[in-house]
């Protein structure tokens, strides 16, 4: 079955520490993969995405994800959170760009506080 | 618009009554997406519409839920009969075109709660 795990449901950072959010992927054949954020009372915004070429993509706000194909996995790291990072992110997959393969599944989100 | 709009922000509704949600894509964006979001939950892909050909409903979870973009522009998802596990924000997003590569726009959504 097609699914998307995210390992950290809750993660708590103090400013200026590292982070990096865990997402991996079952799904058949080839795959994009995003992660999206959404800032509290803000909708959905796309924070990067993967499709082909280079496994270490670079987004907004200086996030980067890289896609392992081996390990099914595409986690997101920052090297260093502000408190304004505080959101729900999401890891997601489809298949490509075929008419039926367009749907996002999704992770369940891993809600990140960055205290001051 | 400069964004995805859709109305209303809030519904409630009693059990067994029908609703309407209404999603204003981006103009000119040809594909147009709904997704359910429970509570604590990543969003759950119900529809897609490309032009006003609805090229998948797999994720529509029964027959009470009907979706129709007539023209290609503006969507409507109905609900039929309304339950009390139909309540959760309703998700619609619109791209450019027939590929993800920019991604997808996002409303605000829809938060459904059925008493």
């Amino acid at each position: 079955a097609q699914s998307v795990s995210q390992h950290n449901h809750h993660v708590i950072l103090s400013e200026a520490a590292s982070l990096e959010l865990g997402c991996n992927y079952s799904y058949g054949g080839t795959v994009n993969l995003f992660w999206y954020v959404q800032y509290p009372g803000q909708h959905l915004q796309l924070l990067l995405k993967y499709f082909s070429g280079d496994p270490l993509v670079k987004g907004i706000k200086g996030f980067e994800a890289e896609f392992i194909k081996s390990k099914f996995s595409f986690n997101l790291r920052r090297p260093s959170v502000q408190w304004s990072d505080t959101a729900e992110y999401f890891c997601a997959v489809n298949g490509g760009n075929a008419g039926n393969n367009r749907k996002l599944i999704w992770g369940l989100g891993t809600s990140l506080a960055v205290n001051p | 618009g400069a964004g995805v709009s859709q109305s209303p922000r809030y519904k409630v509704a009693k059990r067994g009554q029908d609703v309407a949600l209404r999603c204003d894509p981006i103009s000119g964006h040809v594909s147009l997406f709904w997704y359910q979001q429970a509570l604590g939950q990543g969003p759950e892909f119900l529809t897609y519409f490309q032009n006003e050909a609805q090229l998948d409903k797999s994720g529509l979870p029964s027959d009470r839920f009907f979706a129709e973009r007539p023209e290609g522009s503006v969507s409507t998802l109905k609900i039929q009969r309304t339950q009390q596990e139909d309540s959760a924000v309703y998700l619609c997003a619109s791209s450019s075109g027939t590929w993800d590569y920019y991604g997808y726009t996002f409303g605000s959504g829809t938060r459904l709660t059925v008493v």
